[in-house]
């Protein structure tokens, strides 16, 4: 299997504008989880998802991110409208449910400027 | 979620033994241990996993005392390529999925 496949790898977009990631979950995979990095926050669980069904989007900053999961094998975060503040390095990782072993895409960087 | 407490960061040097502990004073009983390992530019990466005593697989082991309060993770003879930040987490296994929430981690830096 190629592992979780995150696109874009890289993505600079300008304020106001919607951003859209994308990833495709280990084959097999039944929980998807999107991640956000900075330096200053670290690495904070945005939503996860089992089954394609969101079961905690606590982590979800604000109205303007949004995640969807419309089959075993595609998730997408939208942020709309971007700001600057949304700048980080944003990660999916999937698993088998139950288990804590989740292996990671390569992460999307991204820049709001 | 157990709260869990590491140190910020640690250096060390080629060859040597790393251990780095993690506090969980507030651990439940069908809470399990799991560390994980993050080079730059990397996603973390699953290393070791266990509920009590020790484990070890090819990458490192896990010592967990009696109560369970605390964990160790130890890399035995680092290289460069060992420096990373390391991620304790404390969750329980469930069929109902896992909410995997990562704390600061320890960056360990491996001179030569």
């Amino acid at each position: 299997d190629a592992g979780v496949i995150q696109s874009p790898r890289h993505e600079v977009t300008e304020m106001g504008q919607e951003v859209t990631l994308r990833c495709k979950p280990i084959s097999g995979h039944n929980s998807l989880f999107w991640y956000r990095q900075t330096m200053m926050r670290g690495l904070e669980l945005l939503i996860y998802f089992n089954n394609n069904v969101p079961i905690d989007d606590s982590g979800m900053p604000e109205d303007r991110f949004s995640a969807k999961m419309p089959n075993a094998s595609f998730s997408t975060l939208k942020i709309q409208p971007s700001e600057p503040r949304d700048s980080a390095v944003y990660f999916c990782a999937s698993s088998l449910v139950g288990d804590t072993e989740a292996f990671f895409g390569q992460g999307t960087r991204l820049t709001v400027v | 979620l157990a709260k869990t407490t590491q140190p910020i960061s640690m250096d060390s040097y080629e060859g040597q033994e790393v251990n780095i502990t993690c506090s969980h004073n507030n651990i439940a009983t069908n809470d399990y241990i799991t560390w994980y390992q993050q080079f730059p530019s990397q996603g973390p990466r699953f290393i070791i996993q266990g509920y009590k005593t020790k484990v070890t697989n090819e990458v490192a082991s896990l010592f967990i005392p009696a109560d369970r309060k605390s964990s160790t993770l130890s890399l035995p003879r680092v290289s460069l390529s060992d420096t990373a930040v390391y991620y304790c987490l404390v969750g329980v296994l469930k069929a109902a999925g896992n909410k995997l929430t990562f704390g600061g981690g320890t960056r360990v830096l491996v001179k030569p």
